[in-house]
């Protein structure tokens, strides 16, 4: 099993629709992200989670919300999607900055996301 | 406000020759800097990294200079094989900010043989 699974792999939905993109992990890590990957923008932030209680907005989280259930589990949902956020989505994880970034993160295979 | 570029969308090189994958940055407290590679379908993978305290480091074929004063960053592989063909991302973090990754926008890589 992957040390970070990603559900759905790819999902087409409609304009206005609610959807959840679901992460889970087996590495033991605090740390969980999420990121989308746009051509030519690269991968940029969405939320990030350091522990179960804590959740932090990243650099493009409007019209994003997360919920972390567990240390292993992240959940992003899109309240209400729209064509503009259709991406290709990551979530990752890492361990705790006092144990090393050397190797950053480890990244999940992606959620294609298309909405119409 | 892109803080981390990858001003080449992509690069072709020859089997055997050397690639080089250039990234600069513009946060000066960035001190921690890495490479990361992705196949299609699947999730970005670590490759290599330096800490702003270095100047360069090597793992095997691969070797990353990070040069301060110029705020750049580069990735050398050599040889360059068809199986390094892949997207290449740069990353940065800063320590004080919790080690939050930006991401570059990424270097298509494709090594003919």
């Amino acid at each position: 099993d992957a040390d970070v699974t990603q559900t759905p792999r790819n999902r087409i939905t409609k304009t206005g629709k609610r959807i959840m993109l679901e992460c889970s992990q087996t590495k033991g890590h605090d740390r969980m992200y999420w990121y989308r990957q746009d051509p030519g923008l690269g991968l940029r932030l969405i939320y990030y989670s350091f522990d179960v209680k804590d959740i932090n907005k990243g650099e493009i989280s409007d019209g994003y919300s997360v919920s972390r259930q567990a240390q292993a589990k992240f959940s992003l949902s899109l309240e209400s999607a729209i064509p503009n956020q259709t991406a290709l989505y990551f979530c990752a994880t890492s361990d705790t900055p006092s144990t090393g970034v050397k190797g950053g993160y480890t990244f999940g295979s992606g959620t294609r996301l298309t909405v119409v | 406000d892109q803080q981390v570029k990858q001003n080449s969308p992509s690069l072709s090189v020859q089997e055997g020759r050397i690639s080089i994958l250039n990234c600069d940055y513009t946060n000066s407290m960035f001190d921690y800097f890495l490479w990361y590679k992705k196949y299609p379908a699947e999730g970005p993978t670590f490759l290599i990294s330096i800490s702003s305290i270095k100047d360069k480091n090597e793992d095997g074929r691969f070797t990353v200079f990070l040069n301060k004063s110029a705020k750049h960053l580069s990735l050398h592989i050599v040889p360059s094989q068809p199986g390094d063909s892949a997207v290449y991302f740069c990353a940065a973090s800063v320590r004080e900010y919790g080690n939050k990754l930006v991401f570059g926008a990424g270097t298509i890589l494709r090594v003919k043989s």
